[in-house]
């Protein structure tokens, strides 16, 4: 059983679209989490939902708004795709946001935005 | 402000060569310092958490130690299958957030 899964694992799309990564995870977890790593592997923290609710909201153009139907599910919407955003996109889950919980991966989103 | 560094950024060792990979950290109020384990096309892979200064935690042939600044992993008689990208990462007391290092790459070779 795949604990964090996203769709889709490859993204390939023209500057201007509009696209949508899903991610779920099936261990019960209440809090999850958007990565973004870069060409140089670095991992950095786009946002995060606890139960629902958005606590963490990085630095990140308005373009890209996440959305999390219930407790298992955190999407990520991107507007207008510019050529900077091509990077692969990680979702995450921990048990929870304070307690200094480790964080499930999921197998990541390559984005190409051409 | 909250940082994680890591070094070497690249390490080649040859199967047998016991080594250590070193995390250094300031953060404001640390709830927990995670080791992780990344293959190329793939997410990271959970390793071990640390949460005090003197604490360690050992899985197979890896043991992770931490100090106020930094945490070591050290990696004993290190096979070919352990080569990897060893990310570590804390989080912040007062955001919650998760910090990330840039990595140190592992080869080992045969």
């Amino acid at each position: 059983d795949t604990a964090v899964s996203q769709t889709p694992k490859y993204l390939v799309t023209q500057m201007g679209n509009d696209k949508s990564i899903k991610c779920e995870q099936n261990l019960g977890h209440d809090t999850m989490y958007w990565y973004k790593q870069d060409s140089k592997k670095f991992l950095k923290i786009m946002f995060s939902y606890n139960n629902k609710e958005l606590i963490i909201n990085e630095t990140v153009p308005n373009r890209f708004s996440p959305k999390s139907p219930d407790k298992a599910h955190l999407n990520l919407h991107i507007n207008s795709l510019e050529l900077g955003d091509s990077a692969v996109y990680f979702c995450a889950s921990s048990q929870e946001l304070a307690g200094g919980s480790e964080q499930f991966f999921g197998p990541g989103t390559r984005l190409t935005v051409l | 402000e909250d940082q994680v560094t890591q070094s070497p950024e690249a390490l080649r060792l040859q199967e047998g060569e016991s080594s250590s990979l070193n995390c250094s950290y300031t953060v404001s109020g640390l709830r927990g310092l995670f080791w992780y384990r990344q293959d190329p096309g793939k997410g990271p892979e959970f390793l071990f958490t640390l949460y005090s200064a003197g604490e360690e935690k050992e899985k197979e042939r890896l043991k992770a130690t931490l100090t106020k600044k930094e945490s070591f992993l050290h990696i004993t008689a290190p096979k070919p299958e352990d080569s990897a990208t060893y990310l570590c990462a804390v989080q912040a007391g007062g955001t919650y957030k998760y910090i990330f290092g840039t990595g140190t790459r592992l080869k080992v070779l045969a």
